[in-house]
């Protein structure tokens, strides 16, 4: 059972390059999120999706796009990348947006240049 | 607006010690709590889940509690090791806006 599997771990960019972060759960999970986690700020939500199909802004939604075609995948998009975008990228997941344990991956680790 | 709290930020503690994390929130109407650990590099890891209904959860060393109407939870370590040096998160699901708030950690160091 994979879990949350996030891709790729690292990446650097060039400032205005963009870029799709992949995320894919096997739990049949109907939410999954993104975050970013900077030092001092903590995690904070970009973007989220309740089922496939829907999708709502976090926190932080500036900058970034996500879809949701299938249940098991939530990519991440970069439109043109700053780099105030350095951070540490996680995907999360969990069984409806009300109910169970969030589960995430590993993480990407992001720099713009 | 829901804010979570986790003071201090760091501990540090000889091997053997049972210790206490505290997390502390200001909105009460929640609908469960959920503790992390963070290893340095890594994702977070869930270690417990606790529901507004309850008061407690339990896996193995480690104890979960919540007071909803003081707005307070903590996490019991017992007989705490080397291993289980990490950064420890509480997050917050708050039922007014949906919304998961996570507080900014506990960076626990055991020494040997």
């Amino acid at each position: 059972n994979a879990g949350v599997t996030q891709t790729p771990k690292f990446q650097v960019l060039k400032t205005g390059q963009s870029m799709t972060l992949q995320c894919a759960q096997d739990m049949n999970h109907e939410y999954m999120s993104w975050y970013r986690q900077d030092p001092g700020m903590g995690l904070r939500l970009i973007h989220y999706s309740v089922g496939a199909g829907i999708t709502d802004q976090g926190e932080v939604p500036n900058g970034y796009n996500v879809s949701r075609s299938t249940t098991e995948d939530f990519p991440l998009r970069l439109l043109s990348a700053a780099p105030s975008q350095t951070s540490v990228y996680f995907c999360a997941s969990r069984k409806t947006r009300y109910t169970g344990e969030l589960f995430f991956g590993e993480g990407s680790r992001l720099t713009v240049l | 607006k829901q804010e979570v709290t986790q003071i201090p930020a760091a501990l540090s503690v000889p091997e053997g010690e049972n210790l206490v994390l505290n997390c502390s929130f200001t909105d009460s109407a929640i609908y469960n709590l959920q503790w992390f650990r963070q290893d340095p590099g890594k994702g977070l890891t869930s270690l417990l889940l606790i529901q507004s209904s309850q008061r407690e959860q339990t896996s193995g060393r480690l104890n979960a509690s919540l007071d909803k109407s003081s707005g307070r939870s903590t996490l019991y370590i017992a007989a705490s090791q080397p291993g289980d040096s990490a950064t420890y998160l509480c997050a917050v699901y708050t039922g007014a806006n949906s919304k998961l708030t996570f507080g900014k950690g506990i960076t626990l160091s055991v020494r040997p």
